[in-house]
């Protein structure tokens, strides 16, 4: 079965500071992959995804992140946050034979400034 | 383009009283999640439309909950009656295929007094 772990429930970054939030997963394939963004009283935005090819991906406000299969991971990266970036961060994992999408805990991101 | 629709976006009711929670997904999308969201927690699927057909509704609480796609474009999810622990956000999102991104709505936050 899938399962997704976001190892820290919070985090608190300065601003201008780099950002790197873990995301690691267990699936027995190669899944899909998406960081989603969700601000208080928000929906969720999408960050960016992966699916196939490069396993670097660029997303929206500056964000990237890296499929490391060998690692099971998927970790979120920005070089320097700002105060806007506050907000609540899922990582989700997808299966490709029954397109179910497993979400994990989240990780709330608090910025010092 | 318009996004993802839901309404009401607050609820408040007293335990035992029917709910119901309307989604409009974006226009042309085939396929319509609706997911429970938990405070602290990631979203967790309820059921999962492709068209007018609901394809996975293994997580939906069939005793109390019902949903509904008529002519596979907008969508009514249902509680009756409503328990303390219902007490939640509730997510519309929907994707042009299955596998696909999806886009979240802006939710309901159910309150069950």
């Amino acid at each position: 079965a899938q399962s997704v772990t976001q190892p820290d429930i919070h985090i608190t970054v300065s601003e201008g500071a780099s950002l790197e939030l873990r995301c690691n997963y267990s699936y027995g394939a190669t899944p899909y992959l998406f960081w989603y963004v969700q601000s208080p009283g928000q929906g969720l935005q999408l960050l960016l995804k992966y699916f196939s090819g490069d396993t670097l991906v660029q997303g929206i406000k500056g964000f990237e992140a890296e499929f490391k299969r060998s690692q099971s991971s998927f970790n979120l990266r920005k070089p320097s946050v700002h105060w806007s970036d506050a907000a609540e961060y899922f990582c989700a994992v997808g299966a490709r034979s029954n397109y179910q999408l497993i979400w994990g805990a989240g990780t709330k991101l608090i910025i010092k400034p | 383009e318009a996004g993802v629709v839901q309404s009401p976006r607050y609820k408040i009711i007293e335990k035992k009283q029917p709910v119901a929670f309307w989604c409009n997904p974006i226009s042309g999308h085939n396929t319509l999640y609706w997911y429970l969201q938990n405070l602290g927690q990631g979203p967790e699927l309820l059921i999962r439309y492709e068209n007018e057909e609901a394809v996975d509704d293994s997580q939906l609480p069939k005793d109390r909950f019902s949903a509904e796609r008529l002519k596979g474009v907008d969508s009514t999810l249902k509680i009756q009656p409503a328990e303390l622990g219902d007490s939640a956000v509730y997510l519309c999102a929907s994707s042009q295929q299955p596998g696909d991104t999806q886009y979240f709505g802006p939710g309901t936050r159910l309150t069950v007094l």
